[in-house]
């Protein structure tokens, strides 16, 4: 069983369009986020939720919007896809605390052409 | 605000040597610290972790211990096999900030034969 689960792990789709990326976890964890790794590696924090409610919102364009109908799923929803959206976004959950660390998914890389 | 500073990569080095990737941070508080690999096409996984001062993580080989007084996490390991590369990241996490963590930038690590 499959801890942190993202669909798609690849999307390719033209400027201008509209996707979505999906993520579920099935560890019980209380809170999930959105990460994006752009081509150098380097990580950034773009949203946190925590048992549905939005906690963390870092400085990410408003055409990204999460939704977290449960706390197993957080889903990403993205307008007007840009060149430099392409990138590998991850979703991940941790317990409720500081000490427990992530569990990361295996990530989608969305690339726009 | 928070910050994890990691030694610059990439590093490359021959089978069974020691490794050694620094890595330092800035806090506000007590933050517990983590390491995480990330092999080529995955998603991080956590290799270890320490939650207060003093503390050893260790897994697969792998070893570090959280050093207040030089706010650092240096990541160790005796003999590096071609299987350990990948990009490995330092992060921080604390309890005053909803679990978010602060991850550095990561350091590529190549061993060869």
């Amino acid at each position: 069983d499959t801890a942190v689960s993202q669909t798609p792990k690849y999307l390719v789709t033209q400027m201008g369009n509209d996707k979505s990326i999906k993520c579920e976890q099935n560890l019980g964890h209380d809170t999930m986020y959105w990460y994006k790794q752009d081509s150098k590696k380097f990580l950034k924090i773009m949203f946190s939720y925590n048992n549905k409610e939005l906690i963390i919102n870092e400085t990410v364009p408003n055409r990204f919007s999460p939704k977290s109908p449960d706390k197993a799923h957080l889903n990403l929803h993205i307008n007007s896809l840009e060149l430099g959206d392409s990138a590998v976004y991850f979703c991940a959950s941790s317990p409720s605390g500081q000490g427990g660390g992530y569990t990361f998914g295996s990530g989608t890389r969305l690339t726009v052409v | 605000g928070d910050s994890v500073t990691q030694m610059e990569g990439p590093v490359t080095l021959s089978e069974e040597a020691f490794l050694t990737i620094n890595c330092t941070y800035t806090a506000t508080g007590y933050p517990s610290l983590f390491w995480y690999v990330q092999y080529p096409g995955e998603g991080l996984q956590l290799l270890l972790k320490a939650t207060k001062a003093d503390d050893k993580g260790s897994n697969k080989g792998f070893e570090a211990t959280y050093r207040k007084e030089t706010t650092s996490f240096h990541l160790e390991k005796g003999s590096v096999q071609v299987s350990d590369s990948a990009v490995y990241f330092c992060a921080l996490s604390e309890n005053t900030n909803a679990g978010k963590s602060t991850f550095g930038d990561g350091t590529t690590l190549t061993v060869k034969p």
